[in-house]
């Protein structure tokens, strides 16, 4: 069964460092999406990317985040300077046009 | 205004219970509709899609009234294992293009013995 897979599964940076979580989408989906869950609070809506371009980003998305599609597997969210409060559970999903959105089992990023 | 609400809980129930989950959206241009259910610090995981006719997966029944913009979860018998937080999904467009997947804050669920 295709499925989403993400890297590494947890992470641990110190403040201010640039941090890569890396996401292999399944293969004949057309959209990708981040999202972040803070420990014991709710999934938020980060980011999507559909042709190669953003199409929707959330108010969480500010300047310090970007992602990229830099081949036909991998879909990257780049943190560029760490806060204490980015770490979180950052979840990849992606889905085709008819289906739901399948999950990555998620990166736990630590910011210390 | 919030895209989709559902009542957070926590819902106590005995096992061998009932328990029913609600959930409202708020844009009628919604396209699809589903429950996932979420294990402490694990990914979201489809539990079900939900159908204007409404649909049945053993022990769950899922309802959708597009009319009053309402998706209900009905766990009937409920076991020790369906103790998880269970999330009302909504997709619809996007603000600009392409798809978009609205969560609820979920619903937490614990089955007591």
């Amino acid at each position: 069964e295709p499925e989403v897979t993400q890297t590494p599964s947890h992470q641990v940076t110190q403040m201010g460092q640039e941090v890569i979580l890396r996401c292999v989408p399944i293969s004949n989906h057309l959209y990708f999406y981040w999202y972040r869950q803070i420990l014991g609070q709710k999934v938020e809506f980060l980011v999507s990317f559909y042709n190669n371009e953003i199409s929707e980003k959330s108010e969480i998305f500010d300047d310090q985040f970007s992602v990229e599609r830099p081949d036909g597997s991998n879909f990257t969210l780049k943190i560029r300077s760490t806060k204490l409060e980015d770490s979180a559970m950052y979840f990849c999903a992606s889905s085709s046009v008819t289906t739901e959105a399948f999950f990555g089992q998620g990166t736990r990023l630590t910011v210390v | 205004r919030k895209e989709v609400e559902q009542d957070p809980g926590p819902f106590n129930v005995p096992e061998g219970a009932t328990v029913a989950f609600n959930c409202t959206y708020s844009n009628s241009a919604s396209q699809s509709f589903f429950w996932y259910r979420q294990d402490c610090r694990k990914e979201p995981k489809l539990l079900m899609s939900v159908y204007s006719s409404g649909n049945e997966d053993g022990r769950f029944t899922a309802q959708l009234n597009r009319a009053s913009q309402y998706i209900s979860l009905l766990i009937r018998d409920s076991k020790l294992s369906d103790s998880a937080t269970y999330l009302c999904v909504v997709k619809g467009p996007g603000l600009n293009t392409g798809n978009q997947f609205y969560f609820g804050t979920g619903t937490s669920l614990t089955v007591i013995p």
